[in-house]
């Protein structure tokens, strides 16, 4: 298997709820970054990770929970989500975290609906 | 401030027309990076190609081609005679030195149509 995977496809939650996303990169890169793609809104860096480290995170609030525990593995833990945290989640990885003048690879993205 | 402005929401052409995806960005860095990337109904972002601020030379790609102009700021995507598969959403971006992100537009819709 090669490219970036995540699981699940989609996930439907309550509010409640406490759920994970899953992403594995079979690419050899060492960063690795979790985005959020609203309806018309442009994509929001959420999370980056360079070697296992997270090395950026952008005010996202703390009911999203990322983890790198090795370089092609990053999840994001979630609870006590709110309706308008539905939104397309995407990861992606790179050769290295300064994306500047090198392509990120992009999984397919969990959907999430919060009811 | 860094900025990507992609102006067409969504665009419908029949198939085997040319359409030209439309980009404008800002920023104060000299040295900067500019993507279009391609997210068909699957999902995933797919590369489609990376132009340094120093290249002004535009690029073909089969029936791809970028027209990179620094004096507007453009760096816009043209689609020669289009086909079905070709409809998407397309984003371009924009990445700078010491910083970690891409800068996304909000998309082109692209429709093609048989």
């Amino acid at each position: 298997e090669t490219g970036v995977t995540q699981t699940p496809r989609h996930l439907v939650m309550g509010m409640t709820n406490k759920k994970s996303l899953k992403c594995e990169q079979h690419l050899g890169h060492n960063a690795m970054y979790w985005y959020k793609q609203s309806a018309k809104k442009p994509l929001e860096l959420m999370f980056v990770y360079s070697l296992e480290e997270r090395v950026e995170n952008n005010s996202v609030p703390s009911r999203f929970s990322p983890e790198c525990p090795n370089s092609s593995h990053l999840f994001l833990h979630l609870h006590t989500l709110q309706p308008e945290d539905s939104a397309l989640y995407l990861c992606a990885s790179s050769q290295d975290a300064g994306l500047r003048d090198t392509e990120a690879f992009f999984g397919q993205g969990t959907r999430l609906t919060v009811v | 401030a860094q900025k990507v402005t992609q102006a067409q929401t969504e665009i419908s052409v029949v198939e085997k027309e040319d359409v030209t995806l439309d980009c404008v960005y800002e920023t104060r860095d000299t040295t900067y990076y500019l993507f279009w990337y391609k997210q068909p109904p699957s999902g995933e972002l797919v590369f489609l190609i990376r132009r340094n601020s120093f290249d002004e030379q535009n690029e073909i790609s089969g029936r791809y081609s970028w027209n990179f102009q620094k004096s507007t700021s453009s760096f816009n995507f043209t689609i020669t005679a289009s086909q079905v598969v070709d409809s998407a959403v397309y984003f371009c971006a924009l990445s700078g030195p010491g910083t970690y992100k891409y800068i996304f537009g909000t998309g082109t819709r692209l429709k093609v149509l048989a």
